[in-house]
């Protein structure tokens, strides 16, 4: 039982290049996250999955797409990297009770130059 | 206003001290709390989660929840060194429980 994967660890990329975050869990959740956090800013919600088939923004989505593959995945994406978004990247998920609480993945730390 | 707002700190603390780790949040119709621990370069852990009203006790940690107030907050007791770290308070939304918002996080320092 892994809990919760994110793939890469480190990533550095040049503007305007494109990637994808990838992120797994094998908790059965319905809902998975992606968070990005900055110094100073705490976490702040790019996008969340609240079930497999939906997506929904949150309060940081300018600049990223996602895609909920199935239940297992979560991937989020860079269409156009800037150095604006140069950040740490976390996924987590969520289980289906609402006393449930979120696991993070390791993170992956980002830098766009 | 932020949805979630805790004081950045640093908090210092001597070691066997407690300490008192503060949050407010703005949704009055917020059902569900957590207190996370981050050491830095990890990701969040949970220490605790508060549903109702109250305190709630878990080995050195005590989470109060004040709803009427909107407040939250998390007393480590006997603080160690080791509990230094960012503490990071997370609210639900009213709209649906999946909806987790954070607070930016209060660093605290335990001096030995």
């Amino acid at each position: 039982n892994a809990g919760v994967t994110q793939t890469p660890k480190f990533q550095v990329l040049k503007t305007g290049q494109s990637m994808t975050l990838q992120c797994a869990q094998d908790m059965n959740h319905n809902s998975m996250y992606w968070y990005r956090q900055d110094p100073g800013m705490g976490l702040r919600l790019i996008y969340y999955s609240a079930s497999e088939g939906t997506t929904d923004k949150g309060e940081v989505p300018n600049g990223y797409n996602v895609s909920r593959l199935n239940k297992r995945e979560f991937s989020l994406r860079l269409e156009s990297a800037a150095p604006s978004q140069t950040s740490v990247y976390f996924c987590a998920s969520l289980g289906t009770m609402g006393t449930d609480t979120q696991y993070f993945g390791p993170g992956t730390r980002l830098t766009v130059l | 206003q932020k949805e979630v707002e805790q004081n950045s700190g640093p908090l210092s603390v001597p070691e066997g001290a407690i300490a008192s780790l503060n949050c407010t949040y703005s949704d009055r119709g917020s059902q569900s709390f957590f207190w996370y621990r981050q050491y830095s370069g990890k990701s969040p852990e949970l220490i605790m989660s508060i549903y109702s009203n109250g305190d709630k006790e878990d080995g050195r940690f005590t989470a109060q929840l004040n709803k009427a107030s909107q407040y939250v907050s998390l007393l480590i007791r006997d603080s160690q060194p080791s509990d230094s770290a960012t503490y990071l308070c997370a609210v639900t939304s009213s709209g649906g429980y999946q909806k987790v918002t954070f607070g930016t996080g209060t660093k605290l320092q335990v001096i030995p």
